[in-house]
């Protein structure tokens, strides 16, 4: 298994619908995850943080399956302004990659 | 409150010239990271500085050197830049390892 793995995507949604995405990791000693955004051309930005089994902020909600070692990031109520990429991170703990380990990333695309 | 900056935004050089990207943070944080970016690729890791007076190797290291000037600064230096070097680097900094990482708005490089 890669070290961190999600779907490319793209995730081409209405305005309104709900999404999910799903990230699977292979480090099962790590703690706490991430979710960041990254908009077209613009440097990645921390949209939440994951530290026990899930985390909600409005319309966002992350959790976490430790057993099954895989992260979801839900997107109820999609806007035009959620198009976006976003990327799962995982803590790295050795080896050469430092501290955060960054998927490639699932792209979304919300349409009017 | 200027958070991470990085110098320049845009480059062009030809093949064997150097440079080096300078980036900044005025968050207190310990660790510095370089990364970069290629469309399919995700973010790769190229060096980074746990706290002030250390460096370390990334995942794709070979053709770069850094130096962590002092705590707020971590610098990038391309020896003699090549095509395959063609690509978006972003500085990030955080207060220590696993943490949350802020990123700089990135340096868009085009190496001839």
């Amino acid at each position: 298994r890669k070290e961190v793995e999600q779907d490319p995507g793209p995730f081409n949604v209405p305005e309104g619908a709900t999404v999910a995405f799903n990230c699977t990791y292979s480090n099962s000693a790590s703690q706490s995850f991430f979710w960041y955004r990254q908009d077209c051309r613009k440097e990645p930005k921390l949209l939440m943080s994951v530290y026990s089994s899930g985390n909600e902020d409005g319309r966002f909600t992350a959790q976490l399956n430790r057993a099954s070692q895989y992260i979801s990031l839900l997107i109820r109520d999609s806007k035009l302004s959620d198009s976006a990429t976003y990327l799962c991170v995982v803590p790295n703990y050795g080896g050469s990659q430092g501290n955060l380990i960054f998927g490639k990333g699932t792209k979304l695309s919300v349409k009017p | 409150n200027a958070g991470v900056t990085q110098t320049p935004k845009f480059q062009v050089l030809k093949t064997g010239q150097s440079m080096t990207l300078q980036c900044a943070q005025d968050m207190n944080h310990n660790s510095m990271y370089w990364y970069r970016q290629d469309p399919g690729m995700g973010l790769r890791l190229i060096y980074y500085s746990a706290s002030e007076g250390t460096t370390d190797k990334g995942e794709v290291p070979n053709g770069y050197n850094v130096s962590r000037l002092n705590k707020r600064e971590f610098s990038l230096r391309l020896e003699s830049a090549a095509p395959s070097q063609t690509s978006v680097y972003f500085c990030a900094s955080s207060t220590g390892a696993a943490d949350t990482q802020y990123f700089g708005p990135g340096t868009r490089l085009t190496v001839l």
